[in-house]
C-alpha cells in the first residue's frame, strides 16, 4: 500500500538535544499529522497541519507543512526522557484515509 | 470519557482459523476505522465504517472484512489466517466520517500473532 518516506527510521540522542525528523510523498495531501506511539499504545495525536507554508508548535514540538504539500517536519527541542517512543507523519488526503509513515524511533540516552 | 477500548488485548491463532476482533468507540463517536500495524509495511489503512455501512477501503484481501452494529461497536474478522496477518490491529473512532484525519482517536491495539 501507498506510504509515506519518514527518515531518520532511528535516532539515539543526548537528553537535552533538538530533534529533527521530516516525512516526504509522491502525492500531495490536505492535512499532515505527527502521532507519537509508546508501547503498548496505540498513537496520539501531537500535531495537525492544515494549510501549506503553515507552522504549527505545540509546546517543545514545532512542525511544517511543506509548500508543495507533499512533506512535512516535525522538531522537538530540548529532549527529555519521556519524549522516547516512535514517532509518526500521517498525510490524509483525496482518498480520504490515513496513509502513514514508517516511523521514527526515538532513543534518548539521561 | 472512556477511549476507544479493544478486545481481546492479546490473541494467539493458528493458520487457517479465522479471528474477530471487537472495537467500542469513544462515547458519541459513530464512525471507526481499522488499522493494520506491522514491523515490514508500518500502518495500513484497512476500512472505515459509519452508521453501519463501510464507507472507505484499503488495499487488503477479501478475507479481511468488519461491521457496524447500530451502537457503533464495530468487528472485524480475518478468515483463513496466514502467517503474514500477525500484527497489531487498531481501531480509532472519530465523531463524523474523518475529513481532515485528526478526528481519529486510537485504541490501544489488538495483538494478533498467527502460528
Amino acid at each position: 500500500g501507498q506510504q509515506l518516506n519518514q527518515s531518520p527510521q532511528s535516532m539515539f540522542i543526548q537528553e537535552g538535544e533538538d530533534v529533527s525528523m521530516n516525512c516526504t510523498s509522491s502525492s500531495i495531501f490536505n492535512t499532515w499529522l505527527w502521532y507519537k506511539q509508546d508501547p503498548g499504545e496505540g498513537p496520539v495525536l501531537l500535531i495537525a497541519l492544515y494549510k501549506a507554508g503553515e507552522l504549527t508548535s505545540n509546546g517543545r514540538l514545532t512542525a511544517q507543512f511543506g509548500i508543495t504539500r507533499k512533506d512535512s517536519f516535525l522538531n522537538i527541542s530540548a529532549s527529555i526522557p519521556s519524549d522516547v517512543g516512535i514517532y509518526f507523519c500521517a498525510g490524509f488526503g483525496g482518498a480520504q484515509k490515513l496513509v502513514f509513515g514508517q516511523g521514527t524511533r526515538l532513543t534518548i540516552n539521561p | 470519557k472512556a477511549g476507544v477500548t479493544q478486545t481481546p488485548r492479546y490473541l494467539i491463532k493458528t493458520r487457517g482459523q479465522q479471528v474477530t476482533l471487537s472495537c467500542s468507540p469513544i462515547s458519541g463517536h459513530r464512525s471507526v476505522s481499522w488499522y493494520q500495524q506491522t514491523p515490514g509495511q508500518g500502518l495500513q489503512f484497512l476500512f472505515e465504517y459509519f452508521s453501519e455501512t463501510q464507507r472507505n477501503k484499503g488495499n487488503f484481501p477479501g478475507r479481511f472484512s468488519g461491521r457496524q452494529f447500530s451502537n457503533s461497536r464495530s468487528e472485524m474478522n480475518v478468515s483463513t489466517l496466514e502467517l503474514g496477518d500477525s500484527a497489531l490491529y487498531l481501531c480509532a473512532s472519530s465523531p463524523m466520517v474523518s475529513f481532515s484525519g485528526d478526528e481519529q482517536y486510537f485504541g490501544p491495539g489488538t495483538r494478533l500473532t498467527v502460528t
